[in-house]
């Protein structure tokens, strides 16, 4: 089945800075890749996301790249600011089928130092 | 539009007993999902729904866990007997299906002692 891996675990950055996440993926067929973010004690919730017939998208201050060929996928966060604070979880689904299932990672902590 | 309801938002229990979670998902949401969330981890998939159709339930621990989708809206997720690592977040999610994102629940914090 799919594997995802996330790096950092956690990423403290000062306000204003920029932040970036990364994660890579086995399943070569995987092409839906979202992003959530989850606040302490609060529901995931997703913020961005990036389908496999594109290189990058933006939204805001937020950005995702996705480099098919190395199997790798990283989350931007431009400008940093303390509600930015949560931790961060990417995914990844082979959407191929029937048999589909999104795969997440073991998220990323990050905290925006004000 | 009411996003996915679930309930009880918090479930102590002593190890042994049977517990139930409780789920309504956004409305013409086709796919339904169980997630279990353990402290510091991603969500990981327990069973998910097409209607009523159970179609992926590879990772939920039949001996005890138990689900059911009637009429393709509501569901509910039932343990029994609970364990004291069954302790977790219980996440309930629906969506369209393939390639569109999930709409998570509160969840409900289970705590077996």
């Amino acid at each position: 089945g799919e594997n995802v891996e996330q790096h950092p675990s956690t990423l403290s950055v000062q306000e204003g800075d920029s932040a970036v996440i990364k994660c890579t993926y086995s399943d070569s067929a995987s092409n839906y890749f979202p992003w959530y973010k989850q606040e302490l004690g609060k529901r995931p919730q997703l913020i961005i996301d990036i389908r496999s017939n594109v290189g990058e998208k933006k939204d805001q201050r937020i950005a995702v790249t996705l480099n098919k060929t190395a199997k790798h996928f990283s989350l931007h966060i431009t400008e940093t600011q303390p509600e930015d604070s949560a931790v961060y979880f990417c995914a990844a689904e082979n959407s191929g089928g029937s048999n589909y299932k999104l795969t997440f990672g073991k998220g990323t902590l990050l905290t925006v130092n004000p | 539009e009411a996003g996915v309801v679930q309930s009880p938002r918090y479930k102590i229990i002593e190890k042994k007993q049977p517990v139930a979670f409780w789920c309504n998902p956004i409305s013409g949401h086709n796919t339904l999902y169980w997630y279990r969330q353990n402290l510091g981890q991603g969500p990981e998939l327990l069973i998910r729904y097409e209607n009523e159709e159970a179609v992926d339930d590879s990772q939920l621990p039949k001996d005890r866990f138990s689900a059911e989708r009637l009429k393709g809206v509501d569901s509910t997720l039932k343990i029994q007997p609970a364990e004291l690592g069954d302790s977790a977040v219980y996440l309930c999610a629906s969506s369209f299906g393939p390639n569109s994102p999930l709409h998570f629940g509160n969840g409900t914090r289970l705590t077996v002692t």
